[in-house]
């Protein structure tokens, strides 16, 4: 079946590094890529997402990447800041019996340290 | 405030009740979801429904059930017959026309002992 494979499970980074996650997905008619930050406790929170008919959307500091051919997408941040520690999901659209879905990554745990 | 409300926060039961995880939104949103979410593992999709009256068995549906009622409302069931129900329970919209912009709520932590 789908999947989207996320990679890595956790990230430790010094505040000012750049931080990148990356995800594989499965499904080559996937056109929506998500990325939603989810802090302690809390529901994911939609932060960027990107088409299948763009390469690059940046934000201040994350952008995002898509490579269709190699069916891969990532997360960029730069500049890193303590609030930023949270975990990541990456996810890909389906359509799945003539219904919209979206897979999601296992998430990536961010740790920024001051 | 537009946004999704889940209640409550935290939920204790004992096994072998069942228990109604509520799930409300105002954003006027068509679509309805709920997921589950375990430790180290992404968001597991339950249910969802796209329309009121009518509802979808996600991938893991087994031992859950819901209802479509109203617009606003998207009620979680979780039954005696769900193996393993502790977990950490989300709700999700998504407005017709961006179905993929989903928007979750504060979730709700169900232990079940």
């Amino acid at each position: 079946g789908e999947n989207v494979e996320q990679h890595p499970s956790t990230l430790s980074v010094q505040e000012g590094d750049s931080a990148v996650i990356k995800c594989t997905y499965s499904d080559s008619a996937s056109n929506y890529f998500p990325w939603y930050k989810q802090e302690l406790g809390k529901g994911p929170q939609l932060i960027i997402d990107i088409r299948s008919n763009v390469g690059e959307k940046k934000d201040q500091r994350i952008a995002v990447t898509l490579n269709k051919t190699a069916k891969h997408f990532s997360l960029h941040i730069t500049e890193t800041q303590p609030e930023d520690s949270a975990v990541y999901f990456c996810a890909a659209s389906i359509i799945s019996g003539g219904y919209n879905k979206l897979i999601f990554g296992a998430g990536t745990r961010l740790a920024v340290h001051p | 405030d537009g946004g999704i409300t889940q209640s409550p926060k935290y939920l204790f039961r004992k096994e072998g009740q069942n228990v109604t995880l509520s799930c409300e939104q105002n954003l006027n949103h068509d679509a309805m979801y709920w997921y589950r979410q375990d430790p180290g593992q992404g968001l597991r999709l339950i249910y969802y429904s796209q329309i009121v009256n009518d509802f979808q068995k996600g991938d893991i549906a087994e031992g859950y059930s819901v209802s479509r009622e109203k617009k606003e409302s998207f009620p979680l069931t979780v039954t005696s017959a769900q193996k393993n129900p502790t977990a950490f329970y989300l709700c999700a919209s998504s407005a017709q026309g961006a179905p993929w912009e989903q928007y979750f709520g504060p979730g709700t932590r169900l232990t079940v002992t």
